[in-house]
């Protein structure tokens, strides 16, 4: 069974600052997803990322897919209060039915 | 125009009672979903369709039915509703198919059950 993970849980940063946020999943996958939630919104569709080594980048975001070590990252580059919001990844599980597996979400709070 | 509209937006309710959570999307896709978002924020896929075909039925209790008219609609219905049922249902709509396919999401339906 695919099992998706996100690290971390909980991040806390500092406008201007950096920092990654991690996704790993357990078995083979060819699609990559990473979405944003807001409180109390819905989820809104960030990168699609196909296959081993993509890299797309959208304002101070930037996603990477390793299918070979099963990881994918998302990049923040000195952030901003706007980007606070819930994280997530998730995993198509299989091609033919398009079974997204979330991961746990990964909670950004920007202070200034 | 709202892509992927659900109703309600909010739901209160009180145990043993049945009730149903409408969504439609006018992307023309072929495939809808629905998604539970417990507590933690965490999201799991109950059931898809393709052109108003059950494809993926998770385990998911028997008082949960979807009911897909036409490829447009996906509409959940609740029987004898539990206090563990709250939570934040999406609905869900992609193009499959295709290999840059993603999911566009529903603003959520909040249910509360007393």
């Amino acid at each position: 069974e695919l099992k998706v993970e996100q690290n971390p849980l909980f991040l806390s940063m500092q406008e201007g600052k950096n920092y990654t946020i991690y996704c790993n999943y357990s078995t083979t996958s060819d699609r990559l997803y990473w979405y944003r939630q807001d409180p109390g919104k819905s989820l809104e569709s960030l990168f699609v990322l196909l296959s081993n080594g993509a890299v797309k980048q959208e304002g101070r975001l930037m996603a990477s897919l390793d299918t070979k070590a099963r990881l994918s990252t998302l990049h923040i580059t000195a952030a901003v209060h706007d980007l606070s919001a819930t994280y997530f990844c998730a995993v198509d599980e299989s091609y033919n039915t398009d079974k997204l597996i979330f991961g746990t979400g990964t909670r950004l709070q920007v202070f200034p | 125009d709202t892509a992927v509209s659900q109703t309600p937006k909010y739901l209160v309710t009180q145990m043993g009672n049945d009730k149903s959570i409408k969504c439609e999307q006018n992307l023309g896709h072929d495939t809808m979903y629905w998604y539970k978002q417990d507590s933690k924020k965490f999201l799991k896929i109950m059931f898809s369709y393709n052109n108003k075909e059950l494809i993926i039925n998770e385990t998911v209790p028997n008082r949960f039915s979807p009911k897909s008219p036409d490829k447009a609609h996906l509409n959940l219905h609740i029987n004898s509703l539990e206090l563990g049922d709250s939570a934040v249902y999406f609905c869900a709509s992609s193009q499959t198919g295709g290999r840059n396919e993603k999911l566009f999401f529903g603003s959520g339906t909040q249910l509360s059950v007393l």
